[in-house]
């Protein structure tokens, strides 16, 4: 019932390569956010667009939003060996007041020394 | 600061068991949120609670799990007669604002049930 999608599943790249992840969503939000999760830990918080943003820069990051495709993609410049971890979108599904966010299920990218 | 902690890291129980996880978020934090993360998977929602009050329990899979947070602070997530299908690893989040912030995750308990 995950409502993001991630591609690709899996990304093996070179160290000072860029790696592209991309997400897909399913209804209107109001916000988008990317975390990563090193393998046994919990999540950390890398960037937050919201709805009315198109592109977001955060360090070694770039992410974008196109809310009329419902998708999203985040850039990382130059690749590190510690970037290795699983990507995950998630958004915001406001409902009645509350707040909960659905995750996707992930990009498992691998940057190789 | 200290950031999102839960105890045990780790647990097996015997299918049948009760088990209770816990989970201290950040101190001040409002918004708190329970996941389920199976392996190779995103996190999925459970529960969201707003200080003491638990706004949305729709993700809770079955009536078999509960969740509290009697005095705004402390969370705790309890699954009785569990099952082999609740192995999963459970992530508490917590934030500062009405959901509209960034949540900050502990590393979870990885539950096995055998």
């Amino acid at each position: 019932s995950q409502q993001g999608e991630e591609d690709p599943q899996a990304l093996s790249i070179q160290e000072g390569e860029n790696a592209t992840m991309n997400c897909s969503y399913k209804t209107s939000i109001n916000n988008l956010q990317w975390y990563r999760q090193n393998s046994g830990r919990g999540l950390v918080h890398l960037i937050l667009i919201r709805s009315n943003e198109r592109e977001k820069h955060s360090g070694r990051l770039r992410v974008t939003l196109d809310t009329s495709k419902k998708s999203s993609s985040l850039l990382i410049t130059a690749s590190r060996a510690a970037d290795t971890a699983s990507y995950f979108c998630a958004t915001d599904a406001r409902t009645s007041g509350t707040y909960k966010y659905i995750f996707g299920t992930g990009t498992r990218l691998k940057v190789l020394a | 600061g200290a950031g999102v902690s839960q105890s045990p890291r780790y647990k097996v129980a015997k299918r049948g068991q009760d088990v209770a996880l816990r989970c201290d978020p950040i101190s001040g934090h409002v918004s708190l949120f329970w996941y389920q993360q199976a392996l190779g998977q995103g996190p999925e929602f459970l529960t969201y609670f707003q200080n003491e009050a638990q706004l949305d329990k729709s993700g809770l899979p079955s009536d078999r799990f509960f969740a509290e947070r009697p005095e705004g602070s402390v969370s705790t997530l309890k699954i009785q007669r569990t099952q082999q299908e609740d192995s999963a690893v459970y992530l508490c989040a917590s934030s500062d604002d009405r959901g509209r912030q960034p949540q900050h995750f502990g590393d979870g308990t990885r539950l096995s049930i055998l």
